[in-house]
């Protein structure tokens, strides 16, 4: 059974840092890009970063360009974000995603962890 | 590219047969996928390439178009179809969402 579990959410202040993490199993994580998506309660969904398999290409939205990294371990079946200079408008859900093979959709999810950044 | 689905929020009965548009701001050739969300959860992939059903996924659901249009459809509502459903671009980075479609209970 294919699993990803976030963790390492919770309430930080503005300007703070944290990092989340994301541990997979059930699937050969080497074999699959891995993204991460944010959802402010209540809100839509929103295409947070992505990572290739090698860790070789990463993407990010305009909105956490230079602020937040993406990061994995093969070798320890994890996926990372390290998150810099939170504000407010990082207030959201995150959740871990699988890329799947067929035209790079999502196709697996984790429970998602809450990461709210308030004074 | 931006992605509009409309309506944002409709209220059918079960057994109703429901359609959600996605127009895009851009061609993105098939590269568009439906996901389903119920609170508290992750989405769930419910079709890719524009029209492929993910396995798994009831035969009531059903994608169409290309290009820069498309629609979701669900054929005969049932009650374990009331949720929240989003759109996805695959083509260009960064990936975009459309704003979603909340369908509830008539």
């Amino acid at each position: 059974e294919v699993q990803l579990v976030e963790s390492g959410g919770g309430l930080v202040l503005p300007g703070r840092s944290l990092r989340l993490s994301c541990t997979v199993s059930g699937f050969t994580f080497a074999d699959h890009a891995m993204h991460w998506v944010r959802q402010a309660p209540g809100k839509g969904l929103e295409w947070v970063s992505g990572i290739n398999w090698n860790s070789a290409t990463t993407g990010y939205a305009d909105s956490v360009k230079g602020r937040f990294t993406i990061s994995r371990d093969n070798a320890k079946n994890s996926l990372y974000l390290q998150m810099n200079s939170l504000t407010t408008e990082d207030t959201a859900f995150y959740y871990c995603v699988r890329n799947s093979y067929t035209y790079g959709s999502f196709d697996y999810w984790g429970q998602g962890t809450l990461v709210t950044v308030s004074s | 590219i931006q992605l509009t689905q409309s309506p944002s929020f409709l209220s059918a009965s079960v057994g109703d047969r429901v359609t959600i548009t996605c127009r895009a701001s851009q061609v993105v050739s098939n590269y568009l996928a439906w996901y389903q969300q119920k609170p508290g959860k992750g989405p769930k992939l419910l079709i890719y390439a524009a029209s492929t059903l993910q396995s798994g996924v009831p035969s009531r659901f059903s994608g169409s178009g290309s290009g820069s249009e498309f629609t979701l459809t669900i054929s005969s509502l049932q009650p374990e179809d009331f949720a929240t459903y989003y759109c996805q671009q695959l083509n260009t980075y960064p990936l975009t969402f459309g704003g979603g479609t909340k369908v509830e209970i008539k």
